[in-house]
């Protein structure tokens, strides 16, 4: 069975520093990974998606992702922290069914930032 | 456009009442999701629609009841609930069957307290 591990449930960075957020996970077959960001009382926002081809991803505000296969991994990045990155982080893998595809989502990274 | 709308936003209701859950998109997808989503955890998957008909129903309790009206609305009845239903509940859509890895894409999601 599928399954996502993140491994960090809460990480603080200052502003302006370096991130990464990770992410293991565990498929039989080549995985569709994603990252989605969540801030408070909201939904889900699609950062970045892998599905195959170039293993460094580019997403939305400033966020890549770099698949290895060899670790299992789907690492989330960012060069330079901003106060509004104050969120909570998922990593997912989808798996293709009849209706088109199941998610399985890790348990989350709540990331803090520090001014 | 990759937007998915929900209506309510917040929902505050009885252990009596009958109330409902909207959510609509427009960008011609094919499959529609319900998520249940408590506090500090990962979105659960309810109910899947694929093509307008019900193709998952993970387990849910008959108090809820979901409805595909059409291939851009999908609700959720919501009739003698109980207080640990309080949650966010979070619509997805994604293109369909046979796409091969799509992309889920979430709507704002509506805070249900039940009394």
């Amino acid at each position: 069975a599928q399954s996502v591990t993140q491994p960090d449930i809460h990480i603080t960075v200052s502003e302006g520093a370096s991130l990464e957020l990770r992410c293991n996970y565990s498929y039989g077959a080549t995985p569709y990974l994603f990252w989605y960001v969540q801030s408070p009382g909201q939904g889900l926002q699609l950062l970045l998606k892998y599905f195959s081809g170039d293993t460094l991803v580019q997403g939305i505000k400033g966020f890549e992702a770099e698949f290895k296969r060899s670790q299992s991994s789907f690492n989330l990045r960012k060069p330079s922290v901003h106060w509004s990155d104050a969120a909570e982080y998922f990593c997912a893998v989808g798996r293709t069914m009849e209706y088109g595809n199941k998610l399985v989502f890790g348990a989350g990274t709540i990331l803090r930032v520090k001014s | 456009d990759t937007e998915v709308t929900q209506t309510p936003k917040h929902l505050v209701m009885g252990m009596t009442n009958k109330k409902s859950l909207k959510c609509e998109q427009h960008m011609g997808h094919r499959a529609m999701y319900w998520y249940k989503q408590k506090a500090k955890k990962p979105p659960e998957l309810m109910f899947v629609y694929s093509y307008e008909k019900l193709s998952i129903n993970e387990s849910v309790p008959s108090r809820f009841s979901p409805e595909c009206p059409n291939s851009s609305l999908l609700n959720l009845h919501l009739h003698a609930l109980q207080p640990e239903d309080s949650a966010l509940y979070l619509c997805a859509s994604s293109q369909g069957p046979g796409q091969g890895g799509e992309t889920q894409y979430f709507g704002p999601g509506t805070r249900l307290l039940v009394l």
